[in-house]
């Protein structure tokens, strides 16, 4: 079965400093993998994926994600946190050998970004 | 905006009451979810339809009924619902759905309180 953790519920960090969201996943065939953020009263934007190749993928608004198979984790990172990068993120993950329509969500980590 | 409308954006019903969430997606797609958002709760997946034939039910109680007329409208009926059905309820939509590697696009959703 498929499933997904993202261990904190909040993070907190310093504008300015890196910061580091955390997930883990388990799947039984190959992950596809996903980051989700979501900012109040909007639904869900897209950020990145990993599905093969490089482990390091870079996404929109200069975070960027490193996939980890013998971890089973999929990270999210920015270098310089901004004030506005604060929200919800999501992580999920599907199934790449069984094909089909679902994905898995995590329960979402909210992002603190102090100024 | 992702190109993903829900209507309305905040329904308050009693528990008698029967009323109906509407989806609306212009991006030419041929998927579309419908996802439950509950606090501290990973999201969940309701239904998936692919081309007009729904594809994944998951397990949702009968008083929540999908609809779809067409690939671009999707339609939530809900009658008799209980005070823990009140959440986000959000909609998404993704270019064929069946590749597991597809990015979804989500609607700002519809905050539903049940009284």
């Amino acid at each position: 079965a498929q499933s997904v953790a993202q261990p904190e519920d909040q993070v907190n960090v310093a504008e300015g400093n890196p910061l580091t969201v955390k997930c883990t996943y388990s799947v039984s065939g190959n992950p596809y993998l996903f980051w989700y953020v979501q900012y109040p009263n909007r639904g869900l934007q897209f950020l990145l994926k990993y599905i093969t190749g490089d482990n390091l993928v870079k996404g929109s608004y200069g975070f960027e994600a490193e996939f980890n198979k013998s971890q089973t984790s999929f990270h999210l990172k920015k270098p310089s946190a901004l004030v506005s990068d604060s929200a919800l993120y999501f992580c999920a993950v599907r199934d790449g050998n069984t094909g089909g329509f679902k994905t898995i969500f995590g329960a979402g980590t909210r992002l603190f970004v102090k100024a | 905006e992702t190109g993903v409308t829900q209507t309305p954006r905040h329904l308050v019903m009693g528990m008698t009451n029967k009323k109906s969430l509407k989806c609306e997606q212009h991006l030419g797609h041929n998927a579309m979810y419908w996802y439950k958002q509950s606090a501290k709760k990973p999201l969940e997946l309701m239904f998936v339809y692919s081309l007009e034939e729904r594809v994944e039910n998951n397990s949702v109680p009968s008083r929540f009924s999908p609809e779809c007329p067409n690939s671009s409208h999707l339609f939530l009926h809900l009658h008799t619902l209980q005070p823990e059905d009140s959440a986000l309820y959000l909609c998404a939509s993704s270019p064929q759905g069946s590749a597991t590697q597809e990015t979804q696009y989500f609607g700002p959703g519809t905050r539903l309180l049940v009284l």
